[in-house]
């Protein structure tokens, strides 16, 4: 079965702090997708991977095809930031749909 | 920015009524598609529709739901004799092209009572 795990499944950190949530799959994907969703429930698309690295901002994305393996890192973590981040695959090239994770919540205090 | 446009945000229906949600994905985008979001749960995957006729779509997406563009710029999703598992969240999205980034929308909050 395709599958995509995250963790951690909560995450609280202080302000300031360097943020990494993780996800894995299961089988070889053509893309993997880093979403944020907020309170009110939007869904808001950050990078889209299929190998290597993408920055934006104090956001950092990796891709480890091989260990079907991928990362988001956050850097000078603010409370902004809170929110829940989710990993998206899409498992094959002819594919349409995207298997989500559940979701990693993450919390910045001041 | 282009962004996709749901409405309504939230709405609440009577079980066994009928409601179609929808949705104005970017304008120069040529593949879309509905998700569901179930509180507390993952994002699920319900279609997706290409040329005009739906080309993917899960177990859920059962005879109760129907996809539709009837106009060019609307992409409507239509559920039928609504049950209480029907509330959700549901989330409309496009992308230019299959292999590119899909842009959602802010989702409409479907509440079956």
């Amino acid at each position: 079965k395709n599958e995509v795990e995250q963790s951690p499944q909560n995450l609280t950190a202080q302000e300031g702090e360097f943020i990494t949530i993780n996800c894995s799959y299961s089988v070889g994907i053509s893309a993997l997708h880093w979403l944020q969703q907020h309170p009110g429930g939007g869904i808001v698309s950050l990078f889209m991977l299929s190998s290597g690295k993408k920055k934006h901002g104090r956001l950092i994305a990796t891709i480890n095809i091989q260990e079907k393996h991928s990362s988001l890192h956050i850097t000078a973590s603010h409370p902004r930031d809170s929110a829940v981040y989710i990993c998206a695959v899409r498992f094959s090239r002819g594919a349409q749909k995207l298997v989500f994770g559940q979701g990693t919540r993450l919390t910045i205090n001041p | 920015e282009p962004e996709v446009t749901q409405t309504p945000s939230h709405q609440v229906t009577q079980m066994g009524q009928e409601v179609i949600l929808r949705c104005v994905p970017i304008s120069n985008h040529l593949y879309f598609y509905w998700y569901r979001q179930i509180l507390g749960q993952k994002v699920e995957f319900l279609v997706s529709f290409y040329n005009n006729e739906i080309s993917e779509k899960s177990e859920i997406f059962d005879d109760q739901f129907s996809v539709e563009r009837p106009d060019g710029s609307n992409f409507t999703l239509k559920i039928r004799s609504t049950k209480l598992e029907d509330s959700a969240m549901y989330f409309c999205a496009s992308s230019e092209e299959v292999g590119l980034g899909a842009f959602f929308g802010q989702g409409t909050r479907l509440t079956v009572v």
